[in-house]
């Protein structure tokens, strides 16, 4: 079974606090993708992000920054000094290469409010 | 990044009527299209997954005479909720995946997102 857990529900930060949001997986299959996604208020989902599962490799694009560790299946986003355009809906998933027809499994979203 | 329009964004309908929903990829082929819906404060809830020229995959629990799917191109997916009533009332977003040579493989892009209303 493949399944993603975003444990925190919801997060408020006030403005330039960093904050990271945490993402743990579950799957058996030894090649996956991991992304993440931005919802706004407006509704639309923003692909941030993939990683696949061979390449361990932290990233960092501006603020953002992603830390990726097999050994404890985690996927965790961190926004350095955060600012009011970060509130969102963030969603955490996972897509393995050969299962489920490439279906995204999705995390339940961690809401992210950053308060001026 | 690749960009996934879908049309209208929102609609109020009678009860009892169609509503059809266009989702297109604009800048790229999309050999497969997904359909979700989402519930206030909830994440994604996958409908069907459709490849082009092929029947729509349902999830289970899913009324593929209620939710018909189209993707009658490589661009341009349709979801049409027949005979709507009020439990319909939702969030549907489309989303799509490009063929492996283009700049979208293996990468979901979403549409905005159709806010339906049935009364």
């Amino acid at each position: 079974a493949q399944k993603v857990t975003q444990a925190q529900t919801e997060i408020s930060v006030v403005e330039k606090e960093d904050v990271t949001l945490d993402c743990v997986y579950e799957t058996r299959d030894t090649t996956y993708y991991l992304f993440w996604y931005k919802q706004p208020p407006s509704g639309e989902l923003v692909f941030l992000i993939r990683r696949n599962s061979f390449d361990e490799q932290n990233e960092i694009s501006g603020r953002y920054s992603w830390n990726f560790q097999k050994s404890t299946s985690s996927f965790n986003f961190t926004i350095t000094a955060s600012q009011v355009v970060d509130s969102a809906v963030y969603f955490c998933a996972l897509r393995s290469r050969y299962n489920q027809g490439g279906k995204l499994i999705f995390g339940q979203g961690t809401e992210l409010s950053v308060k001026p | 990044g690749a960009v996934v329009s879908q049309h209208p964004s929102w609609v109020i309908c009678k009860s009892g009527t169609s509503v059809k929903i266009e989702c297109r990829s604009l800048d790229f082929q999309a050999t497969t299209m997904f359909w979700y819906r989402q519930f206030p404060k909830q994440s994604l809830m996958l409908m069907a997954t459709s490849n082009e020229g092929s029947k729509a995959t349902y999830e289970q629990g899913v009324e593929k005479d209620k939710f018909l799917i189209n993707h009658a191109s490589l661009t341009l997916s349709t979801l049409t909720v027949t005979s709507a009533h009020p439990e319909d009332s939702s969030f549907y977003i489309c989303s799509a995946r490009g063929r492996g040579d283009s700049q979208a493989k293996n990468i979901q892009y979403f549409g905005a997102g159709t806010r339906l209303s049935v009364l």
